[in-house]
């Protein structure tokens, strides 16, 4: 089966300039997470969807930081505008179901670098 | 809140040496807990699980056992080949409503012929 599909594979910006990230699940997958993963850390959960429904974005930066995901299926995240610390890789992950035992599938993620 | 604390590297080993990669979380009730594996180049993936004390997850070779009284869940295997070389993540997802997984910082280990 196909993985999780995240576009670009790199981007280099400039602070306060715009950025968008895609993403597209496995086939079937009603839960999608965005984690933001900073050189030498663990990736931290930004957003998570169930179907097109925000479940949880405490810890997105709301004031500068959206997700969308349109129809239950892709999702958009975007920053603006972007800082020096938003350096990071960006990961998109699904899930069959949003229960805790359910397995994540990973996409290879964006990387980020602000200048 | 919940937190997951690994042994920080990287970890250095021969090939066919015996692997020990320390996991212990803090979390409120009973939560599953995880190794996630990242190979170069590539996204993470899951490893191995446990839900429950006492249970041992196991793949590839690898090993980790849900320990509550000690809240650990150290990964290990006997003998280790270079194509382990990877990142390896300690998680835990909360238990009770929707799943939301807290990873630790990752161990890099490197495995030399």
């Amino acid at each position: 089966e196909a993985g999780v599909a995240q576009s670009p594979r790199y981007k280099i910006i400039e602070k306060r300039q715009s950025v968008a990230f895609w993403c597209n699940p496995i086939s079937g997958h009603a839960t999608l997470y965005w984690y933001q993963q900073i050189l030498g850390q663990g990736p931290k959960l930004l957003i998570q969807f169930q179907n097109n429904g925000v479940v949880d974005d405490s810890q997105l930066p709301k004031d500068r930081f959206s997700a969308e995901r349109l129809k239950g299926v892709d999702s958009t995240l975007k920053i603006q505008p972007a800082k020096l610390e938003d350096s990071a890789v960006y990961l998109c992950a699904s899930s069959l179901d949003p229960y805790p035992n359910e397995k994540l599938f990973f996409g290879s993620g964006t990387q980020l670098s602000v200048l | 809140g919940n937190s997951v604390t690994q042994m920080e590297g990287p970890v250095t080993l021969s090939e066919e040496a015996f692997l020990t990669i320390n996991c212990t979380y803090t979390a409120t009730g009973y939560p599953s807990l995880f190794w996630y594996v990242q190979y170069p180049g590539e996204g993470l993936q899951l490893l191995l699980k446990a839900t429950k004390a006492d249970d041992k997850g196991s793949n590839k070779g690898f090993e980790a056992t849900y320990r509550k009284e000690t809240t650990s869940f150290h990964l290990e295997k006997g003998s280790v080949q270079v194509s382990d070389s990877a990142v390896y993540f300690c998680a835990l997802s909360k238990s009770g409503g929707y799943q939301k997984v807290t990873f630790g910082t990752g161990t890099k280990l490197q495995v030399i012929p």
